[in-house]
């Protein structure tokens, strides 16, 4: 099974900081690659699949790149209401469909 | 408008058996992969099983001998029979609907919280 690894796993930053978030595979995905976003005590959200194509009604501070085993997730300007945990989860060799440990994101 | 509203979870004791039920509306269940995800307290999300479009259904080892997905097409709902029950399968699960014929949960339910105490 596909392994896969996020980095880092929490983080703190102020509003308006550039955030990224790196997710690795342990094998060649090529992008089959999604974000989510969980606010606490909620079910968690689309917001980027393939790796870098942004859901229909998602801030476009929000983007994803990468290709193969490495991915990042990028907020380019954090506001307060992006305060949440973020998965990444691969479908290349599926199932199982593996999501990586997430990344809680705080506001400093 | 897509909506997944989950039911069904509760305290168990372990051994024991419960069955989940997915509701879905605003789009036909059956032409989409359908998931269970799920997420022990304070922990991240674990895919636990999918159902095919075509009815294929595969497992996570985790839960793969005890748990059972099925979906009633005149229903349109999704179902998760647990089985065999562990302290280790208490979570919060989630349905979630597949985009089409791809593993793309864009919708997901709220949620249905399963204890497995004695």
């Amino acid at each position: 099974d596909i392994q896969m690894t996020q980095s880092p796993s929490s983080l703190s930053a102020s509003v308006g900081d550039r955030v990224t978030i790196t997710c690795q595979a342990s094998q060649h995905i090529n992008n089959y690659l999604n974000w989510y976003q969980q606010k606490p005590g909620k079910a968690p959200k689309l917001l980027i699949h393939d790796a870098s194509n942004l859901e229909t009604g998602v801030p476009s501070r929000f983007s994803g790149g990468g290709s193969g085993t490495d991915f990042t997730f990028t907020i380019s300007s954090l506001q307060a209401e992006d305060v949440a945990t973020y998965f990444c989860q691969q479908y290349d060799n599926f199932p199982p469909f593996t999501f990586g440990p997430g990344t809680k994101v705080e506001i400093k | 408008e897509v909506h997944l509203v989950e039911s069904g979870g509760g305290l168990i004791q372990p051994g024991g058996s419960l069955r989940l039920s997915c509701a879905a509306s605003g789009f036909t269940a059956s032409n989409s992969y359908m998931s269970w995800v799920r997420q022990a307290p304070g922990k991240g999300l674990e895919w636990v099983s999918v159902i095919y479009t075509g009815g294929s259904t595969y497992y996570a080892d985790s839960v793969k001998g005890r748990f059972t997905i099925s979906r009633d097409n005149s229903k349109n709902t999704l179902y998760l029979q647990m089985n065999n029950l562990r302290v280790e399968d208490t979570a919060v699960y989630y349905c979630a609907r597949g985009r089409l014929v791809f593993p793309i949960f864009d919708y997901w339910g709220q949620g249905s919280l399963v204890t497995v105490s004695s």
